[in-house]
């Protein structure tokens, strides 16, 4: 049974970086994509970005329009685990955040497999 | 602008059959998907590629597209059914990415 845990701080200052890892249990971080995605209080989901991590796409991360210029999905394939590093944040980035195995037929993507999620708040 | 709209609330009485839609127009085109999340708890997949369910996934969960309209459809449906619901699909217009509803939030009761 494939299991994904997140880890990470769960407050972050504004204007700094919220790093957030994700360790991969029952699967191989080559076996698949990988994603990360959040949401805020009594919002809906939202997804950061995907991170190929197999086929003939591996090594591609294609992020949320919105959010690309702040933040960057990567692989550490020693560890099996995939990371989240989102910049300059605001309180608006304070929100539960969690991360999914990515399923990816003809070019959609879907999530089969969460993890529980961890709470960043963004606070001074 | 790629966007999917979902009621923001269903109630049903236990035993009833409920159904919660989502629209948009790139539906016309892609795959819808979704996920429940009960409160306090990670989404689970509960229909993929419109119609399918995933390994262990109840039947009474039934997926459904036409047009620019997908619809979970729970059939006889029970308290522990009692959750939010998100459709997602995939804007591939451009670099690929998913696009969430604002979820719906069933009542069973």
């Amino acid at each position: 049974q494939v299991q994904l845990q997140e880890s990470g701080p769960g407050l972050v200052k504004p204007s700094e970086t919220l790093s957030l890892s994700c360790t991969i249990f029952g699967d191989s971080i080559n076996s698949a994509f990988w994603s990360w995605l959040r949401q805020p209080p009594g919002k809906a989901l939202e997804c950061l970005g995907v991170l190929h991590y197999s086929g003939v796409t591996r090594g591609t991360t294609n992020y949320h329009p919105s959010l690309a210029n702040r933040v960057t999905i990567s692989a550490d394939m020693s560890k099996n685990q995939f990371s989240l590093d989102l910049r300059s944040v605001t309180a608006a980035d304070t929100a539960i955040y969690f991360c999914a195995r990515v399923q990816s037929p003809q070019y959609d993507y879907y999530m089969d497999v969460w993890g529980r999620g961890t709470t960043v708040t963004v606070s001074s | 602008s790629f966007e999917l709209t979902q009621p923001p609330s269903v109630s049903v009485s236990p035993g009833q059959t409920a159904r919660i839609t989502c629209s948009g127009d790139a539906l016309s085109k892609k795959y819808a998907y979704w996920y429940q999340q009960t409160s306090g708890q990670a989404p689970v997949l509960v229909i993929y590629e419109d119609t399918k369910r995933p390994s262990g996934i109840p039947e009474r969960f039934y997926g459904s597209s036409s047009g620019t309209m997908a619809t979970l459809t729970i059939s006889g449906a029970l308290v522990d059914d009692e959750a939010d619901y998100y459709c997602s699909a995939t804007d591939t217009s451009g670099i690929p990415y998913v696009v969430f509803g604002g979820g719906t939030r069933l009542t069973v009761l």
